[in-house]
């Protein structure tokens, strides 16, 4: 089993540009949440999806836009990149709400 | 307001000796209290998971315990490796829903020779 993997591992945008994060997990995990980890903080939710077909916001989501078409992926969008926006960016899944998350590799992203 | 404190930040060690990291929390309800760890460019990884009714859970060297009438957890780590430089993170969760999950900010271990 690979787990949870991200892509791309880093990448640089520009003030206004557009571009989705892809996070995949081949464990069947129901559940599937995307942080973002900032220098000093803890990790904060940003999207998450209990299933496919149903997402709903975390504590950090202007900005962000997810989809839950599949059970396996649940890519990440940002609509239009701010500086505020750069940061580390985990995915992760677990089989419910009580067990373990299994955490992606993390996409460093940085806006200039 | 939910808060998941952690202390020390940041504690250096020598190789072959103990320590114990603290978590104060205050969440409520509480469902579950899990303890990470976060080489530097990875993921964190789960190491123990503890319900309200357990109050000690150990993986291999590493022992959490939970005192959920105080509301603090502490993480032991016995004869320290160099390959337990990391963060190690506090992570506590609300009984109520999958999104109220509160993620202290870590504390950093550098285990030297």
């Amino acid at each position: 089993n690979a787990g949870v993997t991200q892509t791309p591992k880093f990448q640089v945008l520009k003030t206004g540009q557009s571009m989705t994060l892809q996070c995949a997990q081949d464990m069947n995990h129901e559940y599937m949440s995307w942080y973002r980890q900032d220098p000093g903080m803890g990790l904060r939710l940003i999207h998450y999806s209990v299933g496919a077909g149903i997402t709903d916001q975390g504590e950090v989501p202007n900005g962000y836009n997810v989809s839950r078409s599949t059970t396996e992926d649940f890519p990440l969008r940002l609509l239009s990149a701010a500086p505020s926006q750069t940061s580390v960016y985990f995915c992760a899944s677990s089989a419910d709400m009580y067990n373990e998350q299994f955490f992606g590799p993390g996409t460093r992203l940085t806006v200039l | 307001k939910n808060q998941v404190e952690q202390s020390p930040q940041s504690l250096i060690i020598l190789e072959g000796k103990n320590c114990t990291l603290q978590c104060n929390y205050t969440v409520s309800p509480f469902s579950n209290l899990r303890w990470y760890k976060q080489d530097t460019g990875r993921g964190p990884v789960s190491l123990t998971i503890m319900t309200f009714s357990e109050n000690t859970k150990s993986n291999g060297r590493y022992t959490a315990t939970l005192d959920a009438d105080t509301k603090q957890s502490s993480l032991h780590i016995t004869a320290s490796q160099l390959s337990d430089s990391a963060s190690y993170i506090c992570v506590v969760s609300e009984r109520t829903s999958y999104d109220k999950v509160i993620f202290g900010p870590g504390t950093s271990l550098s285990v030297i020779p």
